[in-house]
């Protein structure tokens, strides 16, 4: 069974504070997403990456895309209330099976 | 109209009842999924269709039954199911190539009682 680790599963800081969570798994993928979820919502796309060792910025948000493949990082600068939400991380392995991970829960304090 | 969309947005239903999910998708993607999202726990995938032909199905039990009648539109009907398929269900589009990501609707809140 294909799995993707995701942590922490929750996290609730001050506004201001920075804060990483991190996906990883055994599979190697083709290519990953990360997504936010608001309440009641579907996910919604915050970036794509494709590239082993690759790294985007989105404003205060980094995404980094392990060497190997396996595993993904998400770093928020500077947190504010506006970031609460689910983030989830999702593995494309081929075909059509995209493996997601449970999710990590933030809550920003103001 | 743009990205994908869902209705109703919200369904309570007996266990008798027989209803329908829509998803519209408006990004010129061919392929389509269903997905059911249950509280702390991963997305499941349910159904994928490609090019309207299906081309997974998730060992999901007989009483949820998709449609995909062109490439824009697929349906998910639902027939004697159980308080235990309560859950938000979501429905996302891809293109078939690439780095083919997946673009989520709102989802539709079911409520089976």
């Amino acid at each position: 069974t294909q799995l993707l680790e995701q942590s922490p599963q929750f996290l609730s800081i001050q506004e201001g504070e920075n804060l990483t969570v991190y996906c990883n798994s055994s599979s190697v993928f083709s290519s990953l997403q990360w997504y936010r979820q608001e309440p009641g919502e579907g996910p919604v796309l915050l970036v794509t990456v494709v590239t082993g060792g690759e790294v985007k910025k989105l404003k205060r948000l980094t995404f980094q895309f392990g060497d190997a493949r396996k595993d993904s990082s998400l770093h928020i600068t500077a947190a504010q209330p506006g970031d609460t939400g689910l983030y989830l991380c999702a593995g494309r392995t081929g075909g059509f099976k995209t493996i997601f991970g449970a999710g990590t829960r933030l809550f920003v304090k103001a | 109209e743009t990205g994908v969309t869902q209705t109703p947005r919200h369904l309570v239903m007996g266990m008798t009842n027989k209803k329908s999910l829509k998803c519209e998708q408006h990004l010129g993607h061919n392929a389509m999924y269903w997905y059911k999202q249950s509280a702390k726990k991963p997305l499941e995938l349910m159904f994928v269709y490609s090019l309207e032909e299906r081309v997974e199905n998730n060992s999901v039990p007989s009483r949820f039954s998709p449609e995909c009648p062109n490439s824009s539109h697929l349906f998910l009907h639902l027939h004697t199911l159980q308080p235990e398929d309560s859950a938000l269900y979501l429905c996302a589009s891809s293109q078939v190539s690439g780095t083919d990501t997946q673009y989520f609707g709102p989802g539709t809140r079911l409520t089976v009682l």
